[in-house]
């Protein structure tokens, strides 16, 4: 059963504009949210993370959207750079239970 | 360099050997968690230890699969009788364990190939 679902496995994106890259999630659970990201041969690389008591968080080039009535966050990257090229993944968790659930990811490919 | 560790990088075990992982966490970290990713899949939960304790093992399979975090050291993950089934990349993480969320950082991980 896959709580995380990232539908997309791969997004290409024109460098300098806007990379969105989506995620949904099944179970209601679930208040904590994170965005990683990932390099071959790389471990992950924590992004940005949001609590569901939020609805927007922002970092620098990043930010992350959470829909809690859809269950669906988004993570948008603007402006897209060729160094974004990577795969992505969401995670979540809940509160007390320190394990994290990912998605499969999407792999970006920012285009120069 | 103050960040997760693990080793070996890369590790080939035979059908019916033994691999052991280590996992040197974050300073100041005492949560460690391992996760395996599968070809072309998402990372998957396996176990979450304190030092000297196993919170939650409920990703673990039931056989064959043991981790421990002594006192002293680091985080071991080991795969007793290894088959086909078990090459995959295996990645620690840590955190500090401080009240509420806790954003787990990334060790490279060990990439393990049973032949």
């Amino acid at each position: 059963d896959q709580q995380v679902k990232q539908n997309s496995p791969s997004l290409s994106v024109q460098e300098g504009r806007i990379s969105i890259l989506n995620c949904d999630y099944t179970n209601s659970m679930f208040d904590y949210f994170l965005w990683y990201k990932k390099y071959p041969a790389e471990g992950p690389t924590f992004l940005i993370s949001i609590s569901s008591i939020k609805d927007k968080n922002e970092d620098g080039r990043f930010t992350v959207f959470l829909n809690k009535s859809a269950k669906h966050l988004s993570l948008h990257i603007v402006p897209s750079q060729p160094g974004d090229s990577a795969v992505y993944f969401c995670a979540a968790s809940v509160y007390g239970n320190e394990k994290l659930t990912f998605g499969t990811g999407t792999r970006l490919t920012i285009i120069p | 360099n103050a960040g997760v560790m693990q080793n070996p990088r890369h590790l080939v075990r035979r059908r019916g050997q033994e691999a052991r992982l280590r996992c040197s966490p974050m300073k100041g970290h005492s949560h460690v968690y391992w996760y395996r990713q599968l070809p072309e899949e998402g990372l998957k939960f396996m176990v979450y230890l304190q030092k000297e304790n196993i919170i939650d093992e409920s990703g673990m399979p039931k056989e064959r699969f043991s981790a421990e975090f002594p006192k002293e050291g680091p985080s071991i993950l080991r795969i007793q009788q290894v088959v086909r089934g078990d090459s995959a990349a295996y990645f620690c993480a840590s955190s500090s364990g401080l009240a509420g969320h806790n954003e787990q950082f990334f060790g490279p991980g060990t990439r393990l190939t049973v032949l």
